[in-house]
Formats: C-alpha cells, sequence, structure tokens
C-alpha cells in the first residue's frame, strides 16, 4: 500500500485565491511526521511546513497552513492568497517514527498553477 | 531555514567514468543525510541514507557498489556514480536531517539544490 497519496495531478487556481492540496497517509506507527515540500522548476525542494502526530493544533507558516485529520489520515496543504511564484509542484511527505534518521516516504506530486 | 549545498549543479560526462556530487549541511551538523534520484515528472526515489562514521544503507534494487556513499563529516556526504551509463543520467538530490529542535519542527530534512547527470 502507497504510504502517501496525493489524488490531484494538476491543479488550478486563480491569483490571490485559497487553494487545497490533497494528502492521505497511511501508517500504524503512533508517533510520525508529515512534510509538505515545494519543488519549483529549478529542481530545488523547498521545506514548507510540518505537522508532528501529536501536535493537536494544525501547523501554520505564513500563507500556508496544514489541515490536519488524525482520524481520516489526512494532511491537506491550504495556500491562502496564492501568488503566481506559488506555481509548482508540491509534495507531501511522512516520516516514520520520531527520529530524523529516519527517512522520508513521498506521494507523487501536485502541480499547481496560478493564473493570473 | 537550514542550508544544504550541492556541487556540481549540473554534469555531462562520457559513459564509463566516475562522478562525485558533494553535499554539505552549511550551519548544523547532520549525523544523517539522504539521497535521492528523480526522473522526470516523477516523486523522488530514495537510493540511500548516510549515516556519519558508518557504512550507507542501500534502498533495495539500487546497486551500493555502483553508488558509492561516503559520509565522512557531520556536515559533508558524497556519492559516486562509479562508470556512469546513459542510463544513469537523472535528477540527484541530497537532504540532510536537522537535529531535533532546529529550525522548524523535529529533525526536518533540508534539501540540496539537486545535481542533473547526463552522461553520454
Amino acid at each position: 500500500a502507497q504510504k502517501i497519496t496525493q489524488t490531484q495531478p494538476g491543479m488550478f487556481v486563480q491569483e490571490k485565491e485559497a487553494v487545497t492540496l490533497d494528502c492521505t497517509y497511511d501508517t500504524s506507527d503512533q508517533s510520525y511526521g508529515l512534510f509538505w515540500y515545494k519543488q519549483p522548476s529549478s529542481g530545488e525542494m523547498i521545506f514548507l511546513i510540518y505537522q508532528g502526530s501529536y501536535d493537536e493544533q494544525n501547523a501554520t507558516e505564513g500563507r500556508y497552513s496544514l489541515n490536519f485529520q488524525k482520524a481520516r489520515k489526512s494532511a491537506n496543504l491550504v495556500i491562502s492568497a496564492s501568488q503566481l511564484g506559488d506555481s509548482a509542484m508540491y509534495f507531501c511527505a511522512m516520516r516514520e517514527g520520531s527520529t530524523g534518521a529516519n527517512n522520508l516516504f513521498f506521494g507523487t506530486g501536485t502541480r499547481l498553477t496560478v493564473i493570473p | 531555514g537550514a542550508v544544504v549545498s550541492q556541487h556540481p549543479s549540473w554534469v555531462i560526462c562520457k559513459s564509463g567514468t566516475s562522478v562525485k556530487i558533494e553535499c554539505r549541511s552549511l550551519d548544523f551538523q547532520a549525523t544523517t543525510m539522504f539521497w535521492y534520484r528523480q526522473f522526470p515528472k516523477q516523486s523522488l526515489m530514495l537510493m540511500a541514507t548516510s549515516n556519519e562514521g558508518s557504512k550507507a544503507t542501500y534502498e533495495q534494487g539500487v546497486e551500493k557498489d555502483k553508488f558509492l556513499i561516503n559520509h565522512a563529516s557531520l556536515t559533508l556526504s558524497t556519492l559516486t556514480v562509479t562508470s556512469a551509463h546513459p542510463e544513469d543520467s537523472s535528477f540527484y538530490i541530497c537532504s540532510a536531517s536537522s537535529p531535533a529542535r532546529q529550525g522548524r519542527g523535529l529533525g526536518v530534512q533540508y534539501f540540496g539544490p539537486g545535481t542533473r547527470l547526463t552522461v553520454l
């Protein structure tokens, strides 16, 4: 079974509007971390936001927020007030356990295009 | 966020030669670094986990004799593609795991800018 599932290959959003990128995960671990990364055409993976499995509050970082629904095993990324520079590939990832020595499992990504 | 550098950013080589790629964590010590490979329009594929002072752990299907990994210090890991062939052409990207509580989150992986390898 896939550890991370991103069902939206591509998404379009109007500039200044909000957009939600979906992510579901599968793990039997009680302790895990969820991450979102942005990959522009340059190829660099840019860390956006992190949610720990024990965090009670949804993570927020500027215009990014993570809608964490533990019972549904979903960790959707919400981007508010979209900008043209937000056009990129977005990857959801999960790390099982609480140590940084564990690797990440990545989803297949969602390509976001912001329309002027 | 933390900074990870990768060098070179791109390389073109002839078939049969070896290529070394360096990954450095610039502002934190990383006991664990990771090497990924990414094909066009696909997700990242983990190749190996590199631990400082010990042998790398390779993922199933990754040839350890072809992709040599050396994690010589807490800030440097190298990937050497030995006897490269055209099928090794790809985008290679490394990441370093930040220490607990540094940056935003526990042990966040920060990525280098990647190395595009083209083997002729």
